[in-house]
């Protein structure tokens, strides 16, 4: 079955520091990628995406390329700010798994970021 | 004008007891979803319906039981709430198209402790 393996955390950065989180996949057919974020106390929404092959994702700064030939969907960014502080989930949706016509989404386990100023 | 809407944000209870959280979205989405995240924020499917029909029921206990009145609204019932059942639960719905497809928006969630 399909599966999502993150880094497991937390991740503790100083303001300013270059971020990644590693994100690969196991899929059947061939997935969208997705990270989302989730602030304290709040539900998950999404950070960017990218539908195929080669594409890259991006946004406030966060940029993912998804890389068929490593299973990957690492997320990076330059220059983390305490705003930054949060979950990151990385998650794929499967054409191959639908059911009824609705995609089955699978999600990583999170990954904790803790920016300190 | 929020996306997707739960409530009560909040939900303390005795165990044994029967409670409901309500979902609602104004998207116009077809599908939407039912998570439980624990304390370790592991986010675990739980139901998914599309148009009101359920498609995924995940090995979930008998004592939960989703409601979907309309394409809008897929509300949770848990009766004879145990400890374990403590968590956050999160309704989501799912876009479909350009550039929206596949898309997940959440609700800001529902916290249920039982005591």
């Amino acid at each position: 079955g399909n599966s999502v393996t993150q880094m497991e955390g937390p991740v503790t950065l100083s303001e300013e520091a270059f971020l990644t989180i590693n994100c690969t996949y196991t899929a059947t057919g061939y997935p969208s990628l997705f990270w989302y974020v989730q602030y304290p106390g709040e539900g998950l929404q999404l950070l960017l995406k990218a539908t195929k092959a080669d594409d890259k994702g991006s946004n406030k700064g966060f940029e993912a390329t998804y890389r068929k030939e490593t299973t990957s969907f690492h997320l990076e960014k330059g220059s983390v700010q305490v705003s930054d502080s949060a979950v990151y989930f990385c998650a794929l949706s499967d054409p191959a798994l639908s059911s009824g016509g609705s995609y089955i989404p699978t999600f990583g386990r999170g990954t904790s970021l803790i920016v300190h100023p | 004008d929020t996306a997707v809407s739960q409530t009560p944000k909040y939900l303390v209870t005795q165990m044994g007891n029967d409670k409901s959280i309500k979902c609602e979205q104004n998207l116009g989405h077809d599908t939407m979803y039912w998570y439980k995240q624990d304390s370790k924020k592991f986010l675990k499917i739980m139901f998914s319906y599309n148009n009101k029909e359920l498609i995924i029921n995940e090995t979930v206990p008998n004592r939960f039981s989703p409601k979907s009145p309309d394409k809008a609204h897929l509300n949770l019932h848990i009766n004879s709430l145990e400890l374990g059942d403590s968590a956050v639960y999160f309704c989501a719905a799912k876009g479909t198209g350009v550039p929206g497809a596949n898309v997940l928006t959440f609700g800001a969630g529902s916290r249920l402790t039982v005591l």
